[in-house]
């Protein structure tokens, strides 16, 4: 069974605080997604990685995925308000196209 | 309408009532997906149609019975389901081959009595 292993499951910060979400796999990946998801509705893609060690920056988000393409991180920069949610990693596998596993989800929650 | 809509957004409904969840993509995907999120456990993949073609069912109930009649519309047709179904169902698309991306569906919260 490929599990994708997210860490922490739960965060509570204050608004201008930093943070690091992890997402760990024993298997390797073809491709990592991250998304957000707010309460009552669909995740959101946010960044697809698919080369190891590659960093996608999206404004005060920063992602990346490890060199040997099993592990990924986000990282978020002075946490406001509007990014509280429900953060989703998800990998793909080229033999398993289409289909993707996903982490069991990392909630955040930043107090103004 | 743009992205992936789905209706309805709010379901609830007997053990013994028949009722259709209906899913559209606007994206041009080959590829549609039906997500099953429940509390505290990762999103399950329940089927996946290639080309309108089911290519994926894992090991669903069979009380959930999926159509898809044209790459843009998928439906989960829902039977004597039971109070552990109910759950947040996600439809989601992409282009199938070429792309691991997908795009979901606002869901419908649905709720058996």
């Amino acid at each position: 069974t490929q599990l994708l292993e997210q860490s922490p499951q739960f965060l509570s910060i204050q608004e201008g605080e930093n943070l690091t979400v992890y997402c760990n796999s024993s298997s390797v990946f073809s491709s990592l997604q991250w998304y957000r998801q707010e309460p009552g509705e669909g995740p959101v893609l946010l960044v697809t990685v698919v080369t190891g060690g590659e960093v996608k920056k999206l404004k005060r988000l920063t992602f990346q995925f490890g060199d040997a393409r099993k592990d990924s991180s986000l990282h978020i920069t002075a946490a406001q308000p509007g990014d509280t949610g429900l953060y989703l990693c998800a990998g793909g596998r080229s033999s398993n196209t289409g289909k993707l596993i996903f982490g069991q989800g990392t909630t955040l929650q930043v107090k103004p | 309408e743009t992205g992936v809509t789905q209706t309805p957004r709010h379901l609830v409904m007997g053990m013994t009532n028949k009722k259709s969840l209906k899913c559209e993509q606007h994206l041009g995907h080959n590829a549609m997906y039906w997500y099953k999120q429940s509390a505290k456990k990762p999103l399950e993949l329940m089927f996946v149609y290639s080309l309108e073609e089911r290519v994926e069912n894992n090991s669903v109930p069979s009380r959930f019975s999926p159509e898809c009649p044209n790459s843009s519309h998928l439906f989960l047709h829902l039977h004597t389901l039971q109070p552990e179904d109910s759950a947040l169902y996600l439809c989601a698309s992409s282009y199938y081959g070429r792309s691991q991306e997908q795009y979901f569906g606002p869901g419908t919260r649905l709720t058996v009595t």
